[in-house]
């Protein structure tokens, strides 16, 4: 199946940094990339959607200025959590889209990164 | 509006086979798609079906009833490893997966 990478899988910040999260498909060309974020024991929860070439789409609650999000190739997004709190702390995690199968709605995930912020 | 209803919680006994159900409610429908979570990890891709009927993939099954909003994932043969959660996502008219809490089935030996 494909594969998507995120790099880190964990990260440990002070409260007020900046941590950027890459998400990477490996085998595939992903035109579109989405970012979810899941509380423990909660559901996914989708914060965007990247497109390639183009701004991503948040979802209803989500700041678009504290979650920047860009998506310059059809290999690879990033996520940057802006001025870090320990409220943002969770487990986030990309999923892309791979057109080239059958199933072309199939979303296939990353690992995760577990951002700590303290 | 749009909802997922799945069981909690189920418990199997090592080389058994559960059936876990689910129903749901969107707005509008492309498809539904089972994944396989276990903690601390992200989800992974078990299944997706679009048109009606039962879908078989090793000892994974996933059937579908559109007319009745219902899907369920069939696991034989259950082994250890099978313990995780497992997600229940329909896709809506914007091609968004719709997420619930999913099912934590814990297998004994």
């Amino acid at each position: 199946g494909a594969v998507v990478s995120q790099h880190p899988s964990r990260v440990i910040c002070k409260s007020g940094t900046s941590v950027k999260i890459e998400c990477r498909s490996l085998d595939f060309q992903a035109t579109t990339m989405f970012w979810y974020r899941q509380f423990p024991k909660q559901s996914l929860m989708l914060m965007a959607t990247s497109n390639e070439g183009s701004k991503a789409t948040y979802e209803q609650g989500v700041e678009k200025d504290k979650f920047l999000i860009n998506h310059a190739s059809l290999t690879l997004s990033t996520l940057t959590v802006t001025s870090a709190h320990p409220e943002d702390s969770s487990f986030y995690i990309c999923s892309a889209r791979d057109l080239s199968g059958g199933a072309e709605e199939t979303q296939y995930f990353g690992p995760g990164t577990r951002l700590l912020v303290l | 509006g749009q909802n997922i209803d799945q069981p909690t919680e189920m418990t199997a006994t090592e080389g058994a086979i559960v059936q876990i159900n689910c129903t749901y409610q969107t707005s509008g429908f492309n498809g539904l798609f089972w994944y396989q979570q276990h903690a601390g990890e992200a989800p992974t891709f078990l299944s997706y079906n679009v048109l009606d009927g039962l879908e078989e993939k090793g000892r994974f099954s996933s059937f579908l009833s559109r007319s009745k909003g219902y899907s369920y994932l069939l696991l034989k043969e259950l082994q250890m490893k099978d313990s995780a959660s497992y997600l229940c996502a329909p896709m809506d008219s914007n091609y968004q997966l719709i997420w619930g809490a999913g099912t934590k089935l814990i297998i004994k030996p």
